[in-house]
């Protein structure tokens, strides 16, 4: 069954470090997305992509994230510097189309020290 | 602005009994889709259902069954003969879809806890 691949699963950086983050969609799905969720609340959608455009980014803090998705395949999310309220599960989502079902990889739990 | 409430934060219950978790939500589309996903220790977000604002019925999946009431804004999830594999914690999203977007609005999740 094609999953959504994440990597790393964990990371643990000191505060006003860089960290990235790799996302590799379901193959041939063409809208990726990627949210944050802080514990004990639900997922906030940060960026949206189709293909290798950007439809949805006005969530996203800009002065300190950026996210990229060169070829409209996989996708790069980085934080630069990392604050301490960063510390959050970073999730990656495709689905075929707009408008379709969204598909969720394994996270990466990003703690920032 | 879209919201999703989900006001069980935490429900526990005893293996073999049934539990439904509510969710009600608010729009101002007339086109939407309701979506409940359940989110394991591991931390992934499981896909189990979407439901189109125009589709009432109600489903049935096995032990799992949607109740999609327009009239009260709800959408609610009953689980039958629970087990303590079905804990987890389960969110209800909602799709918003203007602009060309798919952006998912979810509620802060029920944790569900299914005991012996």
């Amino acid at each position: 069954e094609a999953e959504v691949a994440q990597s790393p699963r964990y990371k643990i950086t000191e505060k006003s470090q860089a960290v990235a983050f790799w996302c590799d969609p379901i193959s041939g799905h063409a809208t990726l997305y990627w949210y944050r969720q802080i514990l004990g609340q639900g997922p906030e959608l940060l960026v949206q992509f189709q293909d290798e455009s950007v439809v949805d980014d006005s969530q996203l803090p800009k002065d300190r994230f950026s996210a990229e998705r060169l070829k409209g395949v996989d996708s790069t999310l980085k934080i630069q510097p990392a604050e301490l309220g960063d510390s959050a599960m970073y999730l990656c989502a495709s689905s075929l189309w707009a408008r379709e079902t969204q598909y969720f990889g394994p996270g990466t739990r990003l703690l920032v020290l | 602005a879209q919201k999703v409430t989900q006001a069980q934060t935490e429900i526990s219950v005893v293996e073999k009994e049934d539990v439904t978790l509510d969710c009600v939500y608010e729009t101002r589309d007339t086109t939407y889709y309701l979506f409940w996903y359940k989110q394991p220790p591991s931390g992934e977000l499981v896909f189990l259902i979407r439901r189109n604002s125009f589709d009432e019925q109600n489903e049935i999946s096995g032990r799992y069954s949607w109740n999609f009431q327009k009239s009260t804004s709800s959408f609610n999830f009953t689980i039958t003969a629970s087990q303590v594999v079905d804990s987890a914690v389960y969110f209800c999203a909602l799709s918003e879809l203007a602009g060309g977007g798919n952006k998912l609005t979810f509620g802060t999740g029920t944790q569900l806890k299914v005991e012996l």
